[in-house]
């Protein structure tokens, strides 16, 4: 199957600090997406992105779709704990065609 | 229900017991997917439902694994035979079924431990 490269594995920060993470991919995706998972639960959709270039904000969070459409990166500005969590990328081929990233590890230190 | 569903939360079995696992959609939602995360990894895709069409079942790893959805709403993942490498979150997600920009809800997951 296709191959998302997320980056960075884990990542540790003091509170009010940003946060980048990325994901790239060899193929060409029509959409990319960013999730957030909290433990025992489901991946929760925080921001799609369906043009390249396209650059979207959800409060805190910023999400750009690469130029390439090979890329997209998640910032997160001045971090809070209940950020903490694991964010994936995600990109969607056509049709029902979804491929996830191995997802960035994130916490948050007060 | 307002979101996806899951049962059970979780399901500890026996290796080479078989074990079914069930998917409430959102009312409404003719696409329904199917999800494997082991620890550490991202979703592994296993199967899709759209509609009535024939479902895209690439993803399934082995013929212990099949699926099923009954009147284009619940549906029932079933692994027989399980193995310890069975053992991870099931992860159920559907969403409206449009051609573009669609967005896919997921259910809370099922952990299996396969002893």
């Amino acid at each position: 199957g296709q191959q998302l490269n997320q980056s960075p594995q884990s990542m540790f920060i003091q509170e009010g600090e940003d946060v980048s993470m990325n994901c790239t991919s060899s193929s060409i995706f029509n959409t990319w997406l960013w999730y957030k998972q909290e433990p025992g639960e489901g991946p929760v959709l925080l921001i799609a992105l369906y043009k390249a270039g396209e650059l979207t904000s959800n409060g805190r969070l910023t999400a750009q779709f690469g130029i390439t459409r090979k890329d997209s990166f998640l910032n997160i500005s001045a971090s809070i704990p209940s950020d903490v969590g694991i964010y994936f990328c995600a990109g969607q081929l056509a049709g029902n065609q979804f491929y996830f990233g191995t997802g960035t590890s994130l916490t948050v230190i007060p | 229900g307002a979101g996806v569903s899951q049962s059970p939360s979780n399901k500890v079995t026996e290796k080479g017991k078989d074990v079914e696992l069930r998917c409430d959609p959102i009312s409404g939602h003719t696409a329904l997917y199917w999800y494997r995360q082991s620890l550490g990894q991202g979703l592994e895709f296993l199967i899709y439902f759209q509609g009535n069409s024939a479902p895209d079942k690439s993803g399934l790893p082995s013929d212990r694994f099949s699926a099923e959805r009954t009147g284009g709403s619940v549906s029932t993942l079933t692994i027989q035979r399980t193995q310890q490498e069975d053992s991870a979150v099931y992860l159920c997600a559907s969403s409206l079924g449009r051609v573009s920009r669609e967005t896919q809800y997921f259910g809370p997951g099922t952990r299996l431990l396969v002893l």
